[in-house]
């Protein structure tokens, strides 16, 4: 079981817009600005799209952005395209001693 | 050129030990965590530990703690994972990553994973 929750899959049309979510607590999303996406192709590495809630990587398109409010993170995807079709997996900060909780991931189905 | 390189897959016997590598190159190994994270088979994303290569200090997933070992030679620039009294439940592809040590972020850099089977 993981710790965030996120739906397991969603599904949007090319050129709409998009949104996944990621529900933590107060100990992790809700308490530090520390929340990263990664997305994931299949048999690849997974890749980092956001950290720190809203900063994207260079080379990362802006067409990625996320956002934060209380215990749950959101990534949008603007402009779907196919080949954002991957798995997308949401990370937050847990504290000194949980150090990382992870989201069990959603899968994203462009038709 | 900025890469992580991992040592290559790993057949082992249930109750064994295994040992995977990473090879930092294109930047000052000392500068980041290294972190392990693997992935089951059509599984999500399971994050074990870090490494601070420069210190040697590791901080370990609770799941984890007393089967894994982090370690580091930085003459190298190499660090390693060692998981021991394997289950079949831990087959699984092994990434490391990277993360700025003076942030608990992470993810920037990955290898390109070592798949890990156990069987009995």
């Amino acid at each position: 079981q993981s710790a965030l929750t996120q739906p397991a899959s969603v599904s949007g049309s090319p050129g709409q817009s998009i949104t996944l979510s990621c529900t933590g607590t107060s100990t992790d999303v809700g308490r530090f600005n520390l929340v990263s996406w990664f997305q994931q192709h299949p048999g690849k590495a997974p890749r980092l799209i956001i950290y720190e809630v809203t900063k994207r990587p260079s080379g990362v398109s802006n067409r990625f952005s996320g956002s934060k409010s209380a215990n749950t993170a959101s990534l949008t995807i603007s402009g779907l395209q196919a080949e954002d079709e991957a798995d997308y997996y949401c990370c937050s900060y847990g504290g000194s001693t949980t150090f990382v909780v992870l989201g069990g991931g959603t899968k994203l189905t462009v038709l | 050129q900025v890469q992580l390189v991992q040592s290559g897959a790993e057949l082992k016997k249930s109750g064994a030990s295994v040992k995977v590598s990473c090879k930092a190159s294109g930047y000052t190994f000392t500068d980041y965590y290294i972190h392990w994270v693997r992935q089951a088979p059509g599984q999500g994303l399971e994050w074990m530990g870090w490494l601070n290569p420069d210190s040697g200090s590791t901080n370990y997933g609770q799941i984890f703690q007393g089967r894994v070992i982090m370690t580091r030679d930085t003459s190298i620039n190499t660090a390693y994972m060692e998981l021991t009294g394997l289950r079949s439940d831990d087959t699984a592809l092994y990434y490391c990553t990277r993360g700025p040590r003076l942030s608990p972020s992470w993810g920037d850099l990955w290898g390109q994973g070592t798949l890990v089977t156990v069987s009995s």
